[in-house]
């Protein structure tokens, strides 16, 4: 079945480092990705999307590119900030006979980002 | 984007009792989905709600361990019954919304832990 693997964490970086969280993923078809970011305590917000091969979801300075040829979904920013330490969550959209569109997760990367 | 509340919160159950979360949006919706992150974990789908039907469950959940009611299109509830440590969680409620109408939006969630 469908299914997302991303990096073990959690991920400690210094202010300004470059993040980079890999995320590959394996489906029949042709899935949306996307990104969900969980800041303690809260819910889960979107922080972007692709809905298609070479499609790049950008977004607050994190983008990712859907890669088909790799079935990756790569999240990365340039310089992180401390504002930026949460959880990370790549998922996919599966199409069943259903078309229900249920999310698969990813297990979730802890990002922790000192000063 | 939708705006979605969730009451309550957080709870502190006993074990044997069942509590009702309840989902409300600010717009009308066709699907709705409640989803368990178990602690340190990721997501898990439990049922999708569409409204005027019955509830569509993931394998692993059962209608009478988790009923789901959705009597109209901007309201859901979903009963956490007979409760044990296990179902110990953050219980959310997700719509899906947009363009493309694959992209879901999650409420806050209900911090439920049961003694």
């Amino acid at each position: 079945g469908d299914s997302v693997t991303q990096m073990e964490g959690p991920v400690t970086l210094s202010e300004e480092a470059f993040l980079t969280i890999n995320c590959t993923y394996t489906a029949t078809g042709y899935p949306s990705l996307f990104w969900y970011v969980q800041y303690p305590g809260e819910g889960l917000q979107l922080l972007l999307k692709a809905t298609k091969a070479d499609d790049k979801g950008s977004n607050k300075g994190f983008e990712a590119t859907y890669r088909k040829e790799t079935t990756s979904f790569h999240l990365e920013k340039g310089s992180v900030q401390v504002s930026d330490s949460a959880v990370y969550f790549c998922a996919l959209s599966a199409y069943g006979s259903s078309n229900t569109g249920k999310l698969i997760f990813g297990q979730g990367t802890t990002l922790q980002v000192k000063p | 984007s939708a705006v979605i509340s969730q009451k309550p919160s957080r709870d502190i159950c006993q074990r044997g009792t069942s509590l009702t979360i309840q989902c409300q949006v600010d717009s009308q919706v066709t699907m709705m989905f409640w989803y368990r992150q178990q602690p340190g974990q990721s997501l898990t789908l439990i049922a999708t709600a569409n409204q005027g039907s019955e509830a569509t469950y993931e394998s692993g959940f059962v209608i009478d361990k988790f009923p789901i009611s959705r009597p109209n299109l901007t309201f859901s509830t979903l009963t956490v019954s007979n409760m044990s440590p296990e179902d110990s969680s953050i219980y959310l409620c997700s719509v899906r919304q947009g363009s493309a109408a694959d992209t879901q939006y999650f409420g806050p969630g209900t911090r439920l832990t049961v003694l």
